[in-house]
């Protein structure tokens, strides 16, 4: 059964920082895999969709790379802002074109 | 614009009584999911549906129920057999199953009178 991990549970830093967040799973015979972030009190959005056969996307600040070989995936976030501090989780489906499995997240601070 | 549409906000439950969350979407997506929310924890799946009239259950589906009539809905129950009902609800949607980003409503929060 797939499981999803993010370490570190919480992470604190200053204003303008990059900062690199993990994600690491068991099963590598993945599909994809997705980042989401949640506000306090809010449902999740979409931030990155890597496909298998890729190793990385980007959007703006953000640039999240794949190594299914080593069941890990990595968030990097340049420069970070106090609009950055939120929850950070990963997904991967199940199995094939199962539904997602998701980590329990990192929660960002980013101080101003 | 297009979304999910998640009501109520937050929402009340007596002991042995049964409540329905609404989901609503407008992005004309086949798949829909319902996830609970515990603090501190990530989401647990509770049901999915891949197309109308088709659902199938998840890792914690004992005491709820749901129905899909229209491609657009996935109502939930929370039956008075959830012992634990107290959590965060969200509903998503995708294209399809697993391979397609999901949208997420912004969530029922449920509690116990």
């Amino acid at each position: 059964k797939q499981e999803v991990t993010q370490i570190p549970a919480a992470l604190s830093v200053p204003e303008g920082e990059n900062l690199v967040l993990n994600c690491s799973f068991t099963d590598s015979a993945i599909y994809n895999l997705q980042w989401f972030r949640q506000d306090p009190g809010k449902g999740l959005t979409s931030l990155l969709l890597i496909q298998s056969s890729q190793r990385e996307q980007t959007s703006g600040r953000l640039n999240a790379s794949l190594d299914k070989s080593s069941g890990r995936s990595t968030l990097y976030i340049a420069a970070s802002q106090p609009g950055d501090s939120a929850t950070y989780l990963c997904a991967v489906p199940e199995s094939g074109n199962t539904p997602l499995v998701f980590g329990k997240g990192t929660r960002l601070s980013v101080i101003a | 614009d297009g979304g999910i549409t998640q009501s109520p906000k937050y929402l009340f439950r007596k002991e042995g009584q049964n409540v329905t969350l609404s989901c609503e979407q407008n992005l004309n997506h086949d798949a829909m999911y319902w996830y609970r929310q515990d603090p501190g924890q990530g989401l647990r799946l509770i049901y999915y549906s891949q197309i109308v009239n088709d659902f199938q259950k998840g890792d914690i589906a004992e005491g709820y129920s749901v129905s899909r009539e229209k491609k657009e809905s996935f109502p939930l129950t929370v039956t008075s057999a959830q012992k634990n009902p107290t959590a965060f609800y969200l509903c998503a949607s995708s294209a399809s199953i697993g391979n397609q980003p999901q949208h997420f409503g912004d969530g029922t929060r449920l509690s116990i009178l």
